[in-house]
């Protein structure tokens, strides 16, 4: 059983382009999740996601930043006109049921760099 | 809202050594989940163990036991016989268990093992 992918590793944007990256979670997993980590810093919630839905986006900028789970296809993370300050590393996590004792699998994560 | 705290941003130990390091949270709920994750240079997030605040008995992974005082919010990594491969970020989590399904991390201790 693969583990969550996540593609690209590494991304290099331009300011004011756009950034997309893929999450593919775990087989028979259903529930996403994707966090931000900045440079020195732990973890940082965005938004969680099951099939077709947003559940919890309480961690992702009103603005720019979009994510989805289309009933078929992995997760798209989708940052707009990125900025130097969204250089971070994006990982994924997946979970087969959104339980609390239930362990969330991470990705490899994607470094997105904004020149 | 619920905060981690890691107060120790760097630790360093000997090989075959024991170090503990130190979470404290901060929650008003009555049930919930806590984990601590390695982050080795890889960056890939690996769960090292986990806690159910219901359960009075410490959780215990081979080399990894935990120290949960529910009462303090207090949550420590205790790793026994330390070898090279522990060197690693390490990040403490929380998880409620009937609320929000997103983990809430620390900042994070920077484990180091000299030979």
């Amino acid at each position: 059983n693969a583990g969550v992918m996540q593609n690209p590793r590494h991304l290099v944007r331009r300011r004011g382009q756009e950034a997309r990256l893929r999450c593919s979670p775990m087989k028979g997993h259903s529930h996403v999740y994707w966090y931000r980590q900045l440079p020195e810093e732990g973890l940082k919630f965005m938004v969680y996601l099951q099939k077709e839905n947003i559940i919890d986006e309480s961690g992702m900028p009103k603005e720019r930043f979009s994510a989805e789970f289309p009933k078929e296809g992995p997760s798209i993370l989708r940052i707009q006109q990125v900025v130097r300050g969204d250089s971070a590393a994006y990982f994924c996590a997946s979970s087969p049921t959104s339980g609390g004792a239930v362990e969330q699998f991470f990705g490899p994560g994607t470094r997105l760099t904004v020149l | 809202a619920q905060t981690v705290t890691q107060s120790q941003p760097e630790m360093s130990v000997q090989e075959a050594e024991t170090v503990t390091l130190s979470c404290t949270y901060d929650t008003s709920e009555s049930d919930y989940y806590l984990f601590w994750y390695k982050q080795p240079p890889s960056r890939q997030m690996i769960l090292v163990i986990r806690q159910e605040a219901y359960k009075q008995q410490n959780a215990t992974e081979n080399r990894f036991s935990v120290n949960f005082q529910k009462a303090a919010k207090s949550f420590s990594l205790k790793i026994s016989d330390s070898q090279l491969g522990d060197a690693a970020m390490y990040f403490c989590a929380y998880r409620e268990d009937m609320g929000r399904r997103a983990l809430t991390f620390g900042s994070g201790t920077r484990l180091q093992v000299q030979p």
